[in-house]
């Protein structure tokens, strides 16, 4: 069964960093196109990065270029998303999700909630 | 950008009846890269149809998707209790962001 767990999630300050893990099991992760995805609260989706399955090509929503780093470890089954400079608007429930092919998301973690508050 | 645009926001109906959910986007999208999830309260979103008409796997034959270009749609034949929840289009393109999700249509218990 293929499953993707979220963690690190939490209560930042503004300006602050949080990094969030994504440990992924029941598939050959290596091969997996991952992503991160994120929804404020009562919002709809947004799409916040997307790393192919060698790690090799990295793309970025305009909202958090420059101040967010997505990689992967796949000897580790692993996703990260390094989130420096916070803001108030980056809080939401950030999801992993990914799949063997890079045009949709297949497979869903389920969530981490990140507040960004004083 | 392409940006998608769904209708209705919210569409009230009762079990057993028909439900047609519309997702238009601002230019010509693939249909290859375009996909619908479903949403409930709580829970992560889950893939029901890729390539505008392919139902992703376990994922009942009461949905359906169609559609080219810019017009997309996703059907539900007979509105089963479990079904009501909000439905998400989402595409892929060449063109930075690579992905764009619709603002959602809420499916609601008539």
């Amino acid at each position: 069964e293929v499953q993707l767990v979220e963690s690190g999630g939490g209560l930042v300050q503004p300006g602050g960093s949080l990094r969030l893990s994504c440990a992924a099991s029941g598939f050959t992760f290596s091969s997996y196109e991952m992503n991160w995805v994120r929804q404020a609260p009562g919002k709809g989706l947004e799409w916040v990065s997307y790393i192919s399955s060698s790690g090799s090509t990295i793309y970025y929503a305009d909202s958090v270029k420059g101040r967010f780093t997505i990689s992967r470890d796949n000897a580790k089954n692993s996703l990260y998303l390094q989130m420096n400079s916070l803001r108030a608007e980056d809080t939401a429930v950030y999801y992993c999700a990914g799949g063997y092919s890079y045009v949709r998301f297949d497979y869903w973690g389920q969530g981490t909630l990140v507040t960004v508050s004083s | 950008e392409i940006v998608l645009t769904q209708s209705p926001g919210t569409l009230s109906l009762s079990p057993g009846e028909r439900a047609t959910l519309s997702c238009r986007a601002s230019q010509s999208v693939s249909s290859s890269y375009l996909a619908w999830y479903q949403q409930k309260p709580g829970q992560a979103p889950r893939l029901l149809i890729y390539g505008a008409s392919s139902r992703a796997t376990g994922i009942p034959d009461r949905f359906s998707g169609s559609g080219s270009g810019t017009d997309f749609t996703l059907t539900i034949s007979r509105l089963e209790p479990e079904d009501f929840a909000v439905y998400y289009c989402q595409q892929y393109g060449s063109s930075l962001p690579p992905y764009t999700f619709g603002q959602g249509t809420k499916l609601e218990i008539k």
